[in-house]
């Protein structure tokens, strides 16, 4: 079956500093790759995403790359700041379904 | 503005009694989905349904039911077979196959 592990948190950083969280997959056919981030108390807003291997996804700083060969989709960025406090998921869409897999999630906390 | 709607954001219910939340779209999109949310615990799928009128079991369904009259609606209906329905609600949708989901904003079920 599909399913997606990314690293347990909280992930405690200063601002400014430089943040990886790691997320790999597996999954049949050829996933779409998505990350999205979750703030206290609201739904998931989809945070960027990339369809096919080698395509780099980015967003208000954010980046992660589609790397088939090692079934990953880590998520960086470069300086963080105090308000990227949050939780962030990444999940995958199966090629041919509709069902999206989540990862459990990984808490991020940005200190000032 | 499209998006998804979910209604009430905050919901508080006696043991034993039937609760529905309220999930609306004007997205016009195809699938709807149901994840349950707990500390730690990631998003768990409850029932999905990818066309009107017809809608499947996801991973936790025993305790909820659901229906999909209308394309816009998906309406959850938590009863009070479900031995821990206290958790945070969230209800998306998605276009196509293989795409991202969008989110509302959740509903937080508080069973006392």
């Amino acid at each position: 079956g599909n399913s997606v592990t990314q690293m347990e948190g909280p992930v405690t950083l200063s601002e400014e500093a430089f943040l990886t969280i790691n997320c790999t997959y597996t999954a049949t056919g050829y996933p779409s790759l998505f990350w999205y981030v979750q703030y206290p108390g609201e739904g998931l807003q989809l945070l960027l995403k990339a369809t096919k291997a080698d395509d780099k996804g980015s967003n208000k700083g954010f980046e992660a790359t589609y790397r088939k060969e090692t079934t990953s989709f880590h998520l960086e960025k470069g300086s963080v700041q105090v308000s990227d406090s949050a939780v962030y998921f990444c999940a995958l869409s199966p090629g041919g379904s509709y069902i999206p897999t989540f990862g459990r999630g990984t808490s991020l906390i940005v200190h000032p | 503005d499209g998006g998804i709607t979910q209604s009430p954001k905050y919901l508080f219910r006696k043991e034993g009694q039937n609760v529905t939340l309220s999930c609306e779209q004007n997205l016009n999109h195809d699938a709807m989905y149901w994840y349950r949310q707990d500390p730690g615990q990631g998003l768990r799928l409850i029932y999905y349904s990818q066309i009107v009128n017809d809608f499947q079991k996801g991973d936790i369904a025993e305790g909820y039911s659901v229906s999909r009259e209308k394309k816009e609606s998906f309406p959850l209906t938590v009863t009070s077979a479900q031995k821990n329905p206290t958790a945070f609600y969230l209800c998306a949708s998605s276009m196509e196959k293989n795409t991202e989901a969008f989110f509302g904003q959740g509903t937080r079920l508080t069973v006392v």
